[in-house]
């Protein structure tokens, strides 16, 4: 059981070169997200999809692009990269819990990281 | 909205020191709460978690949180730390309703356990 597998784990774009990242899970689970991680900030959510088809947006979503074509994948593209857009980049998918009657996603299982450096 | 703060960015301890890392949130319902941990170099992983019922809760490697309502709070603790336990820390609080609700995190707060 692969869990949450993000590719690739690093690459160095310069200003204005475009690349995606891919995040696979084999968990069935509905819920998928893209965050950044920087330094002193946490985790930053940048987009979101409920399920398969859908996608929206989280707290930094400038800049970036997602896709949901299948409920296992979910990519975060870069049209333009900047130099702000060096970070570490982490994928994550959860279940949809049901608590007391009512339904809430939550337990987050992330994938190893994705260290993207924007020269 | 809500918010999380972990108000220690960088602790120090010596091994068989006990830990208390601060996390309080600010939210005005019901809600989740989670303490995720990453190793230096690894992913995020789930340390403990807290739904309802008992507020202390127990998680992996001795660690334990305790959810006080009043106080908004939800600090981890242990009474025994160990080299390595040496990661950062990261709480994390969501809304317990219907539907998709966002998971918010706190900046994280790093451990470093001296031998």
């Amino acid at each position: 059981n692969a869990g949450v597998t993000q590719t690739p784990k690093f690459r160095v774009l310069k200003t204005g070169q475009s690349m995606t990242l891919l995040c696979a899970q084999d968990m069935n689970h509905e819920y998928m997200y893209w965050y950044r991680q920087d330094p002193g900030m946490g985790l930053r959510l940048i987009h979101y999809s409920v399920g398969e088809g859908t996608t929206a947006k989280g707290e930094v979503p400038d800049g970036y692009n997602v896709s949901r074509l299948k409920k296992q994948n979910f990519l975060l593209g870069l049209e333009s990269a900047a130099p702000s857009q060096t970070s570490v980049y982490f994928c994550a998918s959860s279940y949809n819990l049901e608590l007391r009657g009512s339904s809430v996603a939550n337990v987050l299982t992330f994938g190893a990281g994705s260290r993207l450096t924007v020269l | 909205a809500q918010s999380v703060s972990q108000h220690n960015h960088h602790v120090i301890l010596s091994e068989a020191a006990s830990l208390e890392l601060g996390c309080n949130y600010s939210y005005g319902g019901t809600v989740n709460l989670f303490w995720y941990v990453q190793y230096p170099g690894q992913h995020l992983q789930l340390l403990l978690k807290y739904f309802s019922g008992d507020p202390l809760v127990k998680g992996i490697k001795g660690f334990e949180a305790e959810f006080i309502k009043s106080k908004f709070s939800f600090n981890l603790r242990k009474p025994s730390v160990q080299w390595s336990d040496t990661a950062e820390y990261f709480c994390a609080v969501t809304p317990n309703s219907g539907g998709y609700q966002k998971v918010t995190f706190g900046t994280g707060t790093k451990l470093q356990v001296i031998p």
